[in-house]
C-alpha cells in the first residue's frame, strides 16, 4: 500500500458526461501528480500540483481540469467525455516534487460507453 | 520534451534466468531515472532508481546501470522468480521539474 488513495476504483459513464476523480496523497506529501494510462499511449503525465498551486502541465486536454485543495487532496475533473477517454487514471504524490520518490495510487478505471 | 524508448515490450524467461530491460532517453538534461513495477490491477511501484552521478546501483537481485554519454540505462534482474512477473516501466526526469517521462513498459513473464 503506497498510502495514496484514489476514488472511485471503477467508473462507467456515458459519452458527453462529466466525472470527478478524487485523490488523497500520502500523509505529509505536498505534491500531487495525475497520469493517464491507456494501451496505445502508455503512462502520460497530465498535471502536477504543489501545495495547492499548479506547478506543471503535461498532455492534459482542455476538457480536463484539476485542483488541489487546502487539505492537499486533489480532484481531476473530466468533462464532455469521449470514448477515447476510457483509461486508467493514476494519482501520485511526492514529498515536495524535487526528486523525492513518487508514489502511485491504485488508479481509477474509467470506462466511457 | 523528453522521449523514452523501452525494449523489449515483452520478455519471457525461465525461473532462475536473468532478465534485462533497456531504455534510451533523448533529453541530456535528464538526471533521475526511476524504474517502476506494475502488477495486475495495481499502481506502479518504485523498485529502484539511479541519479546521473552514479553509473550503477544494486539492490539484492535488482541492478540498474546508466550510461549518460550514450543516453541509455538498463534494469537487470538476476535469479528471476515467478513473482517477478509484471510490467516494468523505466522513466527519465530532469532536475527542476523531476516529472518522470515513462517508457511504454516491458511485460516480464517468468515461467516456473
Amino acid at each position: 500500500d503506497s498510502g495514496v488513495t484514489q476514488t472511485p476504483k471503477h467508473l462507467i459513464t456515458a459519452t458527453g458526461q462529466r466525472v470527478t476523480l478524487r485523490c488523497s496523497p500520502r500523509s505529509g506529501d505536498l505534491s500531487v501528480y495525475w497520469y493517464q494510462q491507456s494501451l496505445d499511449q502508455g503512462l502520460q503525465f497530465l498535471i502536477q500540483y504543489y501545495n495547492g498551486e499548479e506547478r506543471a502541465k503535461g498532455n492534459i486536454l482542455e476538457r480536463f481540469s484539476a485542483q488541489q485543495f487546502p487539505d492537499l487532496h486533489s480532484e481531476l475533473n473530466l468533462s464532455s467525455l469521449e470514448l477515447g477517454d476510457s483509461a486508467l487514471y493514476f494519482c501520485a504524490s511526492s514529498a515536495d516534487g524535487t526528486g523525492n520518490t513518487i508514489y502511485f495510487g491504485e488508479g481509477s478505471w474509467l470506462t466511457v460507453v | 520534451g523528453e522521449n523514452v524508448e523501452q525494449h523489449p515490450s515483452t520478455l519471457s524467461v525461465q525461473e532462475g534466468d536473468s532478465a534485462v530491460i533497456k531504455c534510451t532517453y533523448s533529453d541530456s538534461a535528464s538526471n533521475y531515472f526511476p524504474w517502476y513495477k506494475q502488477e495486475l490491477g495495481k499502481g506502479p511501484q518504485l523498485i529502484i532508481d539511479i541519479r546521473s552521478n552514479v553509473g550503477e546501483k544494486k539492490d539484492q537481485r535488482i541492478a540498474v546501470t546508466l550510461n549518460k554519454t550514450a543516453k541509455h540505462f538498463s534494469l537487470h534482474i538476476t535469479e528471476t522468480q515467478p513473482e517477478d512477473s509484471a510490467v516494468y516501466f523505466c522513466a527519465a526526469a530532469a532536475g527542476g521539474s523531476y516529472i518522470p517521462t515513462f517508457g511504454r513498459g516491458t511485460s516480464l513473464i517468468v515461467h516456473p
